[in-house]
């Protein structure tokens, strides 16, 4: 059965602290890893990490896939409150399903 | 071009009653996804669609329905609700062709089942 397992579960920090969020994956015929981030709606899409793309960065937000040790880090720099919210990691394996971990809760404070 | 849209956005329901959830998208997308969401689960897969006419169970399948009749809908049905289905209803979809794996979620339902 695949898994995928982050941390940690909740996170509270200051704003301009660096964070970083833990991924882990077990997962049959992988292809991709996915970092989505959720406030109180939708999850929104931040990242997808492959075999051909094992780091990306978008302004303060970056994310590495290691696919030895089959995880991935989101690093947060220079956290601000609208940072506040659930990081969901996913995992692609057979016909395109997704496998999410429970998620990180981080809460920024001014 | 509205992406991924859900209805109803809010529902309550008793024990026993059955009901219908719609999904559409209009991006063409083969794939097709129900999850619910719960307070520190984060998303389950309940079933799932490769294409039109085609459905499979996911991880939480018991107690819901699918059909795929066309292509841009994907309805999950409850046949007889239960307290425990009372959560947060998502769809997504994605595309076969481009194997960007990126799926893209609608607003989601709120189901409460008394």
């Amino acid at each position: 059965e695949d898994k995928v397992v982050q941390s940690p579960l909740s996170l509270v920090v200051h704003e301009g602290d660096t964070v970083t969020l833990n991924c882990s994956y077990e997962v049959t015929n992988f292809r991709s890893l996915l970092w989505y981030k959720q406030e109180k709606k939708a999850p929104t899409f931040l990242f997808m990490l492959t075999s051909s793309g094992i780091e990306k960065k978008s302004g303060r937000l970056s994310s590495i896939l290691d696919k030895k040790e089959l995880s991935s880090i989101l690093n947060i720099t220079a956290t601000q409150t609208g940072d506040s919210a659930i990081y969901l990691c996913a995992s692609t394996g057979a016909n395109s399903k997704l496998t999410f971990g429970k998620g990180i809760t981080l809460s920024v404070r001014p | 071009n509205a992406g991924v849209t859900q209805t109803p956005k809010f529902r309550v329901l008793k024990t026993g009653q059955s009901m219908t959830l719609l999904c559409a998208q209009d991006m063409n997308h083969e794939y097709m996804y129900w999850y619910r969401q719960d307070p520190g689960m984060g998303l389950r897969l309940i079933h799932y669609s490769v294409g039109e006419g085609t459905t499979a169970k996911g991880e939480v399948p018991d107690g819901y329905n699918v059909s795929r009749l066309k292509k841009q809908n994907f309805l999950l049905g409850l046949e007889s609700a239960a307290p425990s289905q009372t959560s947060v209803y998502f769809c997504a979809s994605t595309s076969w062709d481009t194997r960007t794996d990126t799926q893209y979620f609608g607003p989601g339902t709120r189901l409460t089942v008394l």
